[in-house]
C-alpha cells in the first residue's frame, strides 16, 4: 500500500493557461475526493467519485473545473483559464466503504497562477 | 450550512505538558468527528477517528466526544516538539465529504 500520490507535486502557471493534476488513490479504494486549501484555512471539498461515477460537485467548482475518474482508478483535475484566484493546494483523497469513512489524503498539487 | 468552528491559535505550551485543542460543530446530526496534523506546506494526516461518545485513547492522544454539547476534543499528552502543527477537525454528517474547521496552531516550546 503506497498511499494516495499526485503528480505534479507544485505548479506555477500563468493567468489563462491551462492546468492538469492527477491522483491516484489508494489501491481498491472506491472513493475519490478533491478538495482544495488555501492558506490558513481548511481543506474544501471540490468533488466526489465512487468508482467512476461523479456523483456531487460543490459549488465550488465552477464552470472553468472539471474533473475524472474514466476507469474507477486514477483521477484528473483540468482547470481551463486559470485565474489567480485558482492558487491554492490542490488536495485528492480516498476512502473505501461507505460514505463517512476515513479519508487518507494525498500530498497535494500547489498551484500558483501568475 | 455546516460548519466547524476552532480556535485558530497560536496554541503553545511547554514540552512534557498537555495540549487541548477543541472543536465544535452546528449539525446535530453529525456522525463521524476526525482529527488530522497538518505540517506546513505539507497534507493532511489522520490522527484520530471518533464515532461515540465519550472517551478514545490511541497512544498520546485522546479524542473526546460529546455529541449532546456538539463538541469534540484532542488531548496530546506529553507533547514533544515533533507536535508542532496545524490540527484540523473534520466533521462527517451524512454528506459525500468532510466538513474541515480552519484548524489549530499548536507550537510546542522545547
Amino acid at each position: 500500500d503506497t498511499g494516495v500520490s499526485q503528480d505534479p507535486r507544485h505548479k506555477i502557471t500563468k493567468r489563462g493557461q491551462n492546468v492538469t493534476f492527477r491522483c491516484d488513490p489508494i489501491s481498491e479504494h472506491n472513493r475519490l475526493y478533491w478538495y482544495r486549501q488555501t492558506l490558513g484555512q481548511g481543506p474544501e471539498f471540490l468533488t466526489y467519485f465512487q468508482n467512476e461515477a461523479q456523483l456531487e460537485k460543490s459549488r465550488l467548482l465552477s464552470d472553468r473545473f472539471s474533473a475524472e475518474r474514466p476507469k474507477g482508478s486514477f483521477s484528473t483535475l483540468e482547470i481551463q483559464r486559470t485565474e489567480q484566484g485558482d492558487s491554492a493546494m490542490y488536495l485528492c483523497a480516498s476512502s473505501l466503504g461507505t460514505s463517512g469513512s476515513t479519508q487518507y489524503f494525498g500530498p497535494g498539487t500547489r498551484l500558483t497562477v501568475l | 450550512q455546516k460548519e466547524v468552528e476552532q480556535n485558530s491559535g497560536p496554541l503553545s505550551v511547554p514540552e512534557g505538558a498537555i495540549a487541548s485543542l477543541n472543536c465544535t460543530y452546528s449539525d446535530r446530526v453529525s456522525q463521524s468527528f476526525f482529527w488530522y496534523r497538518q505540517y506546513s506546506g505539507k497534507s493532511p494526516e489522520l490522527i484520530m477517528s471518533i464515532y461515540s461518545n465519550g472517551d478514545k485513547e490511541d497512544g498520546r492522544f485522546t479524542a473526546q466526544l460529546n455529541k449532546a454539547s456538539q463538541y469534540v476534543s484532542l488531548l496530546i499528552r506529553d507533547s514533544q516538539p515533533s507536535d508542532s502543527a496545524t490540527y484540523l477537525c473534520a466533521v462527517w454528517a451524512g454528506a459525500n465529504n468532510l466538513f474541515f474547521g480552519t484548524g489549530t496552531r499548536l507550537t510546542v516550546i522545547p
